[in-house]
């Protein structure tokens, strides 16, 4: 079966810190895509960066910024300058393979939390 | 502004009840889907639909029933409540198949969720 591996449950971090959050996958497509998405407390759960396997460069949003390492199957979610509002629970998420009809894969998640 | 609607937000009911928890999408996208998620957990695909008249059971066994009478609409049912159900049911949408493969997977849209407690 096809799989999305977090492998940290829990993190914190200091408000103006950065952290990663790591993330392995499998899959035996050429081409796919991978995403984090953001759940805060109680509120609704959004997207928060999206790459595509075929682009070497990894994908930037503000503060958000991944490591994409494709040979390896790993895609790590960097949080720069954290900020209190970055407290959620964060989910990696990949469409693996082109015959399911594209649904995502969600890793268990890791809840995050960022400390003042 | 959300473009996916889940109603109610919250809703305690005992058991035996019949409920629909509702969801609707104004984005016109083919595929719909429901999770099932414990406050802080992992995410359970329990129905997911590709397009009008097209509903799948997902990886975790359910009781409740979908439908997909309507592009935008995508309705759960549960025809007798009980205190397992205790969840929250989150509903999302995505572009079909063939959009996506010609334009690229975006990944889904989730509503706000409904918090379902049955006593």
């Amino acid at each position: 079966a096809q799989t999305v591996t977090q492998s940290q449950p829990e993190m914190s971090v200091q408000e103006a810190e950065t952290v990663t959050l790591s993330c392995t996958y499998d899959t035996s497509e050429s081409n796919y895509y991978l995403f984090w998405y953001k759940q805060p407390p109680s509120r609704q759960m959004i997207l928060v960066i999206r790459q595509e396997a075929y682009k070497q460069q990894n994908a930037t949003e503000n503060r958000f910024s991944v490591n994409f390492q494709k040979a390896a199957k790993s895609f790590s979610l960097k949080i720069s300058d954290s900020q209190l509002g970055d407290t959620a629970m964060y989910f990696c998420a990949s469409n693996p393979k082109r015959g399911s009809q594209g649904n995502l894969i969600f890793g268990k998640g890791t809840k995050l939390s960022v400390k003042p | 502004e959300a473009d996916i609607y889940q109603t109610p937000r919250y809703l305690v009911i005992g058991t035996g009840k019949k409920i629909t928890l509702e969801c609707s999408q104004t984005m016109g996208h083919d595929k719909m889907y429901w999770y099932q998620q414990d406050p802080g957990m992992e995410l359970h695909l329990i129905h997911y639909s590709y397009g009008v008249n097209s509903t799948e059971k997902g990886d975790l066994s359910s009781e409740s029933t979908v439908s997909r009478i309507r592009t935008e609409h995508f309705p759960l049912t549960l025809e007798s409540a009980r205190p397992s159900h205790t969840s929250q049911y989150l509903c999302a949408s995505s572009v079909g198949i063939g959009a996506a493969l010609v334009g690229g997977h975006y990944g889904y849209t989730f509503g706000s969720g409904t918090r379902l407690t049955v006593v």
